[in-house]
């Protein structure tokens, strides 16, 4: 298996625009998540997904953030308007079952200008 | 929400010694922790975890133990190679599926 596979590496976009993150999880992974990490606030989880479900998106920050899961090998996380405060590395995971550690996927950079 | 702290932000040994990270959780209802390691530009990597019915845990060259009474989790590393320097994480599962992850502690393995 390939992993947990996020696009783009980075992105670099102007205030105001809209972002579109993508990640396709691995094959037979059950749960989802999006995490955002930055130097000051470390790793906060945005939202998970269980069988393409959104169950808990108390850590999405504002409006302008969006999550889909369409389908089980495909999740987008959109920023609509972008921010400069956006500016991190979102992280994308997958794991099956209910408890258990998760795989990471590389890692999107965005940075809003 | 829970929050999981680290006591050290910056930890530097000399190649070949033994490595302690420290790490304090919030949540005495956690009941598994995993510790991650994130070298530069990647993504977090499952290192090792326990559960809250053990107090320690070993795997190759790392081992975690547990401190339920005092909500204390630490990774102990046996002779630090220059590839462990990274960034490590502790994480607790505080809720379901949902894992609080610590600030982090940088590890600066010196030849």
């Amino acid at each position: 298996d390939a992993g947990v596979i996020q696009s783009p590496r980075h992105e670099v976009t102007e205030m105001g625009q809209e972002v579109t993150l993508r990640c396709k999880p691995i094959s037979g992974h059950d749960y989802l998540f999006w995490y955002r990490q930055t130097m000051m606030r470390g790793l906060e989880l945005l939202i998970y997904f269980n069988n393409n479900v959104p169950i808990d998106d108390s850590g999405m920050p504002e409006d302008r953030f969006s999550a889909k899961m369409p389908n089980a090998s495909f999740s987008t996380l959109k920023i609509q308007p972008s921010e400069p405060r956006d500016s991190a590395v979102y992280f994308c995971a997958s794991t099956l079952g209910t408890v258990s550690g998760y795989t990471f996927g590389s890692g999107t950079r965005l940075t809003v200008v | 929400g829970e929050s999981v702290g680290l006591h050290l932000p910056t930890l530097s040994v000399q190649e070949g010694d033994n490595s302690i990270i420290n790490c304090a959780y919030s949540n005495s209802a956690s009941d598994y922790f995993i510790w991650y390691k994130q070298e530069s530009g990647k993504g977090p990597q499952f290192i090792i975890d326990i559960r809250s019915n053990m107090d320690k845990r070993q795997g190759q060259r790392v081992t975690v133990l547990l401190n339920k009474t005092v909500k204390h989790l630490s990774l102990q590393i046996a002779a630090t190679q220059p590839g462990d320097s990274a960034v490590y994480f502790c994480a607790e599962n505080g809720n379901f599926n949902k894992f609080y992850f610590g600030s982090g502690t940088k590890l600066n393995v010196k030849p």
